[in-house]
């Protein structure tokens, strides 16, 4: 079984610009969730999707914003680019009856000049 | 909300000798507990898991032990292996509002010398 897919594995944007990830959870499983990771603050929740609805959400701004397909594929969006975006992002995925149990893909190295 | 700490930040032992990463929580409310091997590059990979429900899960040379009264867990590697240097995570899981989100140990640099 294939696991989770993120595309691109690396972006290199400038401030003020957007930015959107892409996530391709591991077949049959119906949860999404997105982390950042940056040496300075770890690894962080950034919010969830089940059956394409935001079920949990972290504390970042409202800059960063998520949707989950049909299909569970999700997708998460940075509009208006910082310098401290920089980070890797990654996606987690986990299937009904078994949430807890989360598997990360390789993640999208972002990096804003 | 939950907070998890680990130590150490860094781990140096041979190759053959036991490696041991604790992680404390501070919610009692959390109920499933992850470790997390990352390598360089690469995203983090489930190597062990326990619930609350739980003491103890062995699985070849990985264990991980769980004190719900102390609300502390950790991760034991025996016989370590040039192959297990990498970062470790632990995670604590907090079931919120019909959701639920991993919160995470801050990693440990596990280094394995010849």
């Amino acid at each position: 079984k294939a696991g989770v897919t993120q595309t691109p594995r690396y972006l290199i944007k400038t401030r003020g610009q957007q930015v959107t990830l892409s996530c391709s959870p591991i077949s049959g499983h119906r949860s999404v969730s997105w982390y950042q990771q940056t040496p300075g603050q770890g690894l962080q929740f950034l919010f969830e999707y089940f059956s394409e609805t935001q079920r949990n959400k972290g504390n970042f701004p409202g800059r960063f914003s998520g949707r989950q397909f049909s299909n569970s594929r999700s997708e998460m969006n940075v509009s208006t680019l910082e310098l401290g975006d920089s980070a890797l992002y990654l996606c987690a995925s986990s299937r009904r009856g078994d949430e807890e149990t989360q598997y990360f893909g390789p993640g999208t190295r972002l990096l804003v000049l | 909300g939950e907070n998890v700490e680990q130590h150490p930040s860094t781990l140096s032992v041979q190759e053959g000798d036991s490696a041991v990463i604790k992680c404390t929580y501070s919610d009692s409310a959390s109920n499933y507990f992850p470790w997390y091997k990352q390598e360089l590059g690469k995203g983090p990979q489930l190597i062990i898991d326990i619930r609350s429900n739980v003491g103890e899960k062995k699985d070849q040379r990985i264990a991980v032990t769980l004190n719900k009264t102390a609300k502390h867990f950790s991760l034991h590697i025996t016989e370590t292996q040039p192959e297990d240097s990498a970062v470790y995570f632990c995670a604590a899981r907090l079931l919120t509002g019909g959701g639920n989100k991993l919160t995470f140990g801050t990693g440990t640099q596990l280094k394995v010398e010849l």
